[in-house]
């Protein structure tokens, strides 16, 4: 079975700190991941996303994400946070339905990134 | 392009009632995404579209639940009767294509946030 799992619920940096956000995933198949950010109020915004080609994939805001094949793990950094930053953060697999050609998304059940001045 | 929309932004109602959220999907997109986000649950996909035709009900929570997609542009999710534990922030989203071939992503409405008392 595929799945994606968030280590923490909760995460605080401060501001001009490394951002570290884990996920680990679980696919029989080569997977796609993506990583997604939920500011306030909002609906969820693409990150960055690895569809086999680079395993260091950059995104948008300063953000990266690292697929680590023998770890199971895409991980998201970002060097320096920002008090922007503060949001929730959802990593996501692309899993193949069986008996069908369609696909569809698995998401976390989400980091929430909290920022200190 | 005005990206997903949906309607209403915040629906409150009583135990009981009918609710139905509406979903404007991304002008050329041929699925569409229904999911529902919960404090407790995360991220959970609930239904999607391919073409108007609906191809995986499975996350459909109840048979109280109910989505349709009458033509290209326009898709509702309904609750009939609705109860307290239904309280949750609804999302659509909408892409281009969900083959496994295709990387496209998955674009997101600002959400319909439901609150049954």
């Amino acid at each position: 079975a595929q799945s994606v799992t968030q280590l923490g619920s909760h995460v605080s940096v401060s501001e001009g700190a490394l951002v570290l956000l884990r996920c680990n995933y679980s696919s029989s198949v080569p997977p796609y991941l993506f990583w997604y950010v939920q500011y306030p109020n909002q609906g969820l915004q693409l990150l960055l996303k690895y569809t086999s080609a680079a395993t260091l994939v950059k995104g948008i805001n300063g953000f990266e994400a690292e697929f680590k094949k023998s770890e199971t793990s895409f991980h998201l950094t970002k060097p320096s946070a920002h008090m922007s930053d503060a949001a929730e953060y959802f990593c996501a697999v692309r899993i193949r339905l069986l008996m069908n050609r369609d696909d569809k998304i698995i998401f976390g059940k989400g980091t929430r990134l909290h920022i200190l001045p | 392009d005005a990206g997903v929309i949906q309607s209403p932004r915040h629906e409150v109602t009583e135990m009981g009632q009918e609710v139905t959220l509406r979903c404007k999907p991304i002008s050329g997109h041929d699925y569409l995404f229904w999911y529902r986000q919960t404090m407790m649950r995360g991220l959970e996909l609930l239904i999607y579209f391919n073409n108007n035709v609906p191809i995986d009900d499975s996350g459909m929570p109840e048979d109280r639940f109910s989505a349709k997609m009458p033509n290209a542009s326009f898709s509702t999710l309904k609750i009939q009767p609705s109860e307290p534990r239904d309280s949750a922030v609804y999302f659509c989203a909408s892409s281009l294509s969900g083959t496994p071939q295709s990387t496209d992503t998955q674009y997101f409405g600002p959400g319909t946030r439901l609150t049954v008392l």
